[in-house]
């Protein structure tokens, strides 16, 4: 079965401060997809990144950093120089890529505070 | 940027009576999923279609709930007859053009059901 685990149920951080949220997921499909979200105050899903199984090149988008580790099923994801901003609710999603089972598995996602 | 857009943004109903959210998906989507978030709590499937059937469904998807794509456009889900356990932020999603089926996801901004 496929199953995603966010172990922080809630991070709060200063301003200016770098932070890790961690993902780690379970699945036997040998293709699958990892995703991210943000869920802010306002409720609605923001999609971050994608990120297939094969390529397990890290990704950075301005602030935002993301680390694929197949050998430890993990996709973490940093936030450099964190900003009020940033508070939100952040999710990590699994998508298998065999048998049409393009459903999303969410964690139950990582509350993040900035304190200003 | 197309969007996924979902009406209304808040449903209250009284227990017992039926409810339809509507979405209309991104215009040339073809998949499409719905998802529930119980306040609080990680984003759950529900159903996903293509094709005019129902590909997928989780054990949340009941016989009270329905799916259907009445033309071109809108893609609803209906309740039946709600329950108080039904109260949730329900979200739309759509994705995949072509043959690529595994694109991301584009969320709605979700409708918010409270049953009383």
């Amino acid at each position: 079965a496929q199953k995603v685990t966010q172990a922080q149920t809630e991070i709060s951080v200063v301003e200016k401060e770098d932070v890790t949220l961690d993902c780690v997921y379970e699945t036997r499909d040998t293709t699958y997809y990892l995703f991210w979200y943000k869920q802010p105050p306002s409720g609605e899903l923001v999609f971050l990144i994608r990120r297939n199984s094969f390529d397990e090149q890290n990704e950075i988008s301005g602030r935002y950093s993301w680390n694929f580790q197949k050998s430890t099923s993990s996709f973490n994801f940093t936030i450099t120089a964190s900003q009020v901003v940033d508070s939100a609710v952040y999710f990590c999603a699994l998508s298998g890529g065999t048998s049409g089972t393009y459903k999303y598995i969410f964690g139950t996602g990582t509350r993040l505070k900035v304190l200003a | 940027e197309p969007e996924v857009t979902q009406t209304p943004s808040h449903q209250v109903t009284q227990m017992g009576q039926e409810v339809i959210l509507r979405c209309v998906p991104i215009s040339n989507h073809l998949y499409f999923y719905w998802y529930r978030q119980i306040l609080g709590q990680k984003v759950e499937f529900l159903v996903s279609f293509y094709n005019n059937e129902i590909s997928e469904k989780s054990e949340i998807f009941d016989d009270q709930f329905s799916v259907e794509r009445p033309d071109g456009s809108n893609f609803t889900l209906k309740i039946r007859s709600t329950k108080l356990e039904d109260s949730a932020m329900y979200f739309c999603a759509s994705s995949g053009t072509g043959t690529i089926s595994n694109q991301p996801q584009h969320f709605g901004d979700g409708t918010r059901l409270s049953i009383l």
